[in-house]
């Protein structure tokens, strides 16, 4: 089946770093590709996504790029904040046979120091 | 802003004993999800569900767990008889449109400890 790869944690980073968080991907067909945040103590929350090859996803300063060529889709953030200490979830939707679920990476801790 | 919720935050259970997580979707949404997330482990897929009937379950998903529908509202993820095992933060998820089309949303997770 599909799988997802992200870089394993924990980051840890000064406030107003730059910030990368590689995801690759292995998928038979053309899947959407997503972030997802989890803040401690709360659920997970969709952060971006991009739906086909080319497309970039961002919110809230986050932005990743659907690369189809290098199967990836890496997040950045130009400069980070103390608040976006949390879990970040690389994803992709796989759909068999009429039904869909996510594949998520395994997440990858960030913390930002002041 | 809608939200999927989950209940109780934490359960605590004897191995063998059965245990009903709930969760209410978004009021709209027709597709229903439950992951789960074994401490240190990558979020999995267990099973999902519309129109009342299983769309896809995984090699997880055995007979020892079901899922409900019961009253429009709620969707209950019933573990019969848990083992060690089971230990894992559970999520709900919920969307409104079909295949290839809209985004899960999650509740904030079950997390279960069998001992």
């Amino acid at each position: 089946g599909d799988s997802v790869t992200q870089m394993e944690g924990p980051v840890t980073l000064s406030e107003e770093a730059f910030l990368t968080i590689n995801c690759t991907y292995t998928a038979t067909g053309y899947p959407s590709l997503f972030w997802y945040v989890q803040y401690p103590g709360e659920g997970l929350q969709l952060l971006l996504k991009a739906t086909k090859a080319d497309d970039k996803g961002s919110n809230k300063g986050f932005e990743a790029t659907y690369r189809k060529e290098t199967t990836s889709f890496h997040l950045e953030k130009g400069s980070v904040q103390v608040s976006d200490s949390a879990v970040y979830f690389c994803a992709l939707s796989e759909t068999q046979g009429g039904s869909e679920k996510l594949v998520f990476g395994k997440g990858t801790k960030l913390t930002v120091n002041p | 802003e809608p939200e999927v919720t989950q209940t109780p935050s934490h359960q605590v259970t004897q191995m063998g004993q059965e245990v009903i997580l709930r969760c209410v979707p978004i009021s709209n949404h027709l597709y229903f999800y439950w992951y789960r997330q074994i401490l240190g482990q990558k979020v999995e897929f267990l099973v999902s569900f519309y129109n009342n009937e299983i769309s896809e379950k995984s090699e997880i998903f055995d007979d020892q767990f079901s899922v409900e529908r019961p009253d429009g509202s709620n969707f209950t993820l019933k573990i019969r008889s848990t083992k060690l095992e089971d230990s894992a933060m559970y999520f709900c998820a919920s969307k409104r449109s079909g295949l290839g089309q809209g985004t899960q949303y999650f509740g904030p997770g079950t997390r279960l400890l069998v001992l």
